[in-house]
């Protein structure tokens, strides 16, 4: 049982380039999030959704789209890489009830 | 934002010793949460609470959802060097909402 999948593990960008991150959990979770990471800081909510189909903004979304198309998988995509966005994200999934049950061992992602 | 305060920020304990900390807000929060992060890992959920004064344990942990609703607090009885890690809380502000707020976390190292 994998749990929760997150890839890549480490990811270094440039200014200005999107990419994806890859999230995807294989116990049925209908609820799935994205936090990131920062030093000195506690995990913040990017985006999260509660079944597929279904997403909704967190406490720091600028920047970052997510969709829902299956009940495995929630992609994370920056648009415009920020140095800003240089963080750890962290992908979580749970049954029901949405508080973050089990989490993937995160994306270290640093934009130069 | 909402923060959630945790305290202390880091310590160092003897194996063998009790070990507390506490994570307070100015706001009233409908769920506790408690997890242990390991270097490199995703946190892992210890414990959740979910009504005041609720004193919940899982294994030499303990964890309290404070009275006024505004604090929580876990306690580690005889720590091991493999309780080494971060502790985190983290809360959940209004019931039936998705969105949870971390603290900063408590760093813990233990000495052989």
């Amino acid at each position: 049982n994998a749990g929760v999948t997150q890839t890549p593990k480490f990811q270094v960008l440039k200014t200005g380039q999107s990419m994806t991150l890859q999230c995807a959990q294989d116990m049925n979770h209908e609820y799935m999030s994205w936090y990131r990471q920062d030093p000195g800081m506690g995990l913040r909510l990017i985006h999260y959704s509660v079944g597929a189909g279904i997403t909704d903004q967190g406490e720091v979304p600028n920047g970052y789209n997510v969709s829902r198309s299956t009940t495995e998988d929630f992609p994370l995509r920056l648009l415009s890489a920020a140095p800003s966005q240089t963080s750890v994200y962290f992908c979580a999934s749970s049954l029901a009830g949405g508080q973050p049950q089990h989490f993937g061992d995160g994306t270290r992602l640093s934009i130069l | 934002g909402q923060q959630l305060n945790q305290s202390p920020q880091s310590m160092f304990i003897q194996e063998g010793e009790d070990v507390s900390m506490n994570c307070t807000s100015s706001s009233i929060f409908n769920t506790w949460l408690w997890y242990k992060q390991d270097p490199g890992e995703g946190p892992v959920l210890l414990i959740a609470l979910y009504k005041a004064g609720e004193l919940t344990s899982n294994g030499r942990l303990t964890a309290q959802f404070g009275i006024t609703r505004k604090d929580s607090f876990l306690n580690i009885s005889a720590s091991i060097p493999s309780d080494v890690g971060i502790y985190f809380c983290a809360g959940q502000l209004t019931s039936g909402t998705y969105k949870y707020i971390f603290g900063t976390g408590t760093r813990l190292k233990v000495l052989a």
